[in-house]
């Protein structure tokens, strides 16, 4: 049964371009959620898809955009990439019920420069 | 917004020593869970508390919910250097709201 999944496992790029992460949740789940974990801190909530749908945003900009695809897996979308962007993204996958544990991904390590 | 604040942010234990680790929340949670995430690694699901005042145990951690369900410890007994890593509380509100606020961790290192 293989776990949360996330691809690439590393990236860099330069500020102003565009990047597209991808997740493939664990087996039987159908919520994917994003995090952005910057160095030294705790992941912060970016959003949350079920259904295809974004279901709840956390505090970031519209730069920040995702989809989810009728197979369960997503992707985050960030435009016009900032230093400040350079972070882990990690993807989480969960059953859409009440108290559901998040199972997390490897991440995504992103460095802009 | 809901802020999850976490303290210590670093401890550096003796091999053996035991070790706590406390979380508070601006607001009524739902639910806490607790994640250890090692070096270079990613956040790893250790338990989930739901009830108030609920205690559980994994063998050398023990987790609490506070009465109020707006606070929480992790305390490990006789540390061990694979306890190293940095333990994050997370909540969801009361509301519904599924999203994790995530404290800003604790970072524990063993001396052997």
């Amino acid at each position: 049964d293989a776990g949360v999944t996330q691809s690439p496992t590393h990236l860099i790029k330069t500020r102003g371009q565009q990047v597209t992460l991808r997740c493939s949740p664990k087996s039987g789940h159908d919520t994917v959620s994003w995090y952005q974990q910057a160095l030294g801190q705790g992941p912060q909530f970016i959003f949350q898809y079920y259904e295809e749908e974004e279901r709840q945003r956390g505090n970031f900009p519209d730069r920040f955009s995702g989809h989810q695809f009728p197979n369960y897996s997503s992707e985050l979308n960030v435009n016009a990439l900032l230093l400040g962007d350079s972070a882990l993204y990690l993807c989480a996958s969960s059953v859409r019920v009440v108290r559901e544990t998040q199972y997390f991904g490897p991440g995504t390590r992103l460095l802009v420069l | 917004g809901q802020q999850v604040m976490q303290i210590p942010q670093y401890q550096h234990v003796q091999e053996g020593e035991d070790f706590t680790t406390y979380c508070n929340s601006s607001t009524t949670l739902s639910n806490i869970q607790w994640y250890k995430q090692r070096p270079g690694g990613h956040p790893v699901f250790l338990i989930q508390l739901v009830k108030s005042g609920e205690v559980k145990k994994q063998k050398r951690l023990t987790f609490q919910f506070g009465e109020a369900k707006k606070n929480s410890s992790l305390h490990i007994t006789a540390t061990q250097t694979t306890d190293v890593g940095t333990y994050f509380c997370a909540g969801t509100m009361d509301t519904g709201r599924r999203a994790l606020t995530f404290g800003s961790g604790t970072r524990l290192q063993v001396q052997p």
